[in-house]
């Protein structure tokens, strides 16, 4: 089973700071996804990754995918109130057939 | 361009009886999954369909679950006697026909809750 490690679990901080998360594997993926899912709603998707070294950027958003492609990080430059949420990575594992295995998300709170 | 839809909302049952979850994909999308999400947990994948084929069932208890994708119509995910641990947020995903079949588009959810 693959699994995906994401962290921190919790992340409190003050709006204009920045931060970088991370999603974790012992296995490799073909694709790994970033979703945010507000509360009573379902995950938004952000960017996909595919290629080892692949880095995305969404606005202040940056995205780097492992040169191995077992891991990924998450960067926020200058956090706003507006980007707070559930951060959910997700892979496709190498060899399966689009089923992603999902880590349990990073909770990030910014404060105004 | 209307995303994924998922009907109900909200949905409440007594134990016993029999839950259907619906979901329309996106316009151009004919891959469909459902997941569900406990919790405290993260989305656990329970069954991926294209029309008229399951492909993956790998996620589903082996009983009271079953899931279907018409050629015509939503996809249906039905819970037959449902138990208390039924209750949870569950969500289908779609992602196009060609391409980036990787890149899955979730709905809104139903919350299932058993009482």
């Amino acid at each position: 089973t693959q699994l995906l490690e994401q962290s921190p679990q919790f992340l409190s901080i003050q709006e204009g700071e920045n931060l970088t998360v991370y999603c974790n594997s012992s296995s490799v993926f073909s694709s790994l996804q970033w979703y945010r899912q507000e509360p009573g709603e379902g995950p938004v998707l952000l960017v996909t990754v595919v290629t080892g070294g692949e880095v995305k950027k969404l606005k202040r958003l940056t995205f780097q995918f492992g040169d191995a492609r077992k891991d990924s990080s998450l960067h926020i430059t200058a956090a706003q109130p507006g980007d707070t949420g559930l951060y959910l990575c997700a892979g496709e594992p190498a060899g399966a057939n689009s089923k992603l295995t999902f880590g349990k998300g990073i909770t990030l709170s910014v404060r105004p | 361009n209307a995303g994924v839809m998922q009907n109900p909302r909200h949905l409440v049952r007594r134990r016993g009886q029999e839950a259907r979850l619906r979901c329309s994909p996106m316009k151009g999308h004919s891959h469909v999954y459902w997941y569900r999400q406990l919790p405290e947990e993260g989305l656990k994948f329970m069954v991926y369909l294209q029309k008229e084929n399951i492909i993956d069932e790998s996620g589903m208890p082996k009983e009271r679950f079953s899931a279907e994708f018409p050629k015509e119509g939503p996809s249906i995910l039905r819970i037959q006697q449902v138990v208390r641990g039924d209750s949870a947020a569950y969500f289908c995903a779609s992602s196009p026909t060609t391409g980036a079949s990787y890149e899955q588009y979730f709905g809104p959810g139903t919350r299932l809750t058993v009482t």
